[in-house]
């Protein structure tokens, strides 16, 4: 597509369920980033691919959290047991080439835990 | 890690004015960009800098990567020009500064 595309573009879920929120990179990037941010806070990484492998997993917060990339293009980032502390807006990012190259963001995904 | 300082971190400016932002990093630049955060909170790409100084209307942005900082310039601002302004350093992930806020006055 022209740009990163990121569904769904809201999410209100209760305490304790399952979250999938997805990602489709601009097309043939290779590279792609998954971020969250807080209020007042500037992004904050969690995990980013190159293909389908995750080259750096260092930023996601604990084990409730894993994403994946099965086919090189669209990723899903998933949260199990959601808590409250997990609201935030998610953000996706795709570049073209390993680690050169400009980096550009989808819209997000705001994700609300009651 | 890198840490990436940005500063100031507020700016409220009357529409028309020039205004410079600054990111200074700890370690070396690498493909730094330049984004703008809409009030709609999504990342608009403003310049994709390693090095030099690149021009786009009434933006500029200079980087100084042997001495670890970044310039951002925006002149006779309009109030679209509001919201939050980031940098960031990418070697393989982008690490970013806390942000601008900067407000225009109409």
């Amino acid at each position: 597509g022209a740009g990163v595309s990121q569904t769904p573009s809201n999410k209100v879920t209760e305490k304790g369920k399952y979250v999938e929120l997805r990602c489709d990179p601009i097309s043939g990037h290779t590279a792609l980033y998954w971020y969250r941010q807080s209020l007042g806070q500037g992004p904050e990484f969690l995990i980013y691919f190159q293909g389908t492998g995750a080259a750096d997993d260092s930023g996601l917060p604990n084990d409730r959290f894993f994403a994946v990339r099965p086919e090189g293009s669209v990723s899903t980032l998933k949260i199990q047991r959601t808590e409250r502390g997990d609201s935030a807006v998610y953000l996706c990012a795709s570049a073209g080439t390993g680690n050169t190259g400009e980096l550009f963001f989808g819209e997000g995904s705001r994700l609300t835990v009651l | 890690g890198i840490q990436v300082e940005q500063s100031p971190p507020d700016l409220i400016l009357q529409e028309g004015a020039n205004s410079t932002l600054r990111c200074n990093f700890s370690d070396s630049v690498n493909n730094l960009q330049w984004f703008h955060q809409n009030p709609w909170g999504q990342l608009i790409n403003l310049f994709y800098i390693p090095s030099g100084t690149k021009q786009n209307g009434r933006l500029s942005a200079t980087t100084v990567a042997t001495e670890r900082y970044s310039l951002l310039y925006i002149s006779s601002s309009q109030t679209t020009d509001s919201g939050v302004y980031f940098c960031g350093s990418r070697d393989d992930k982008i690490i970013f500064g806390k942000g601008t806020r900067l407000h225009i006055l109409p």
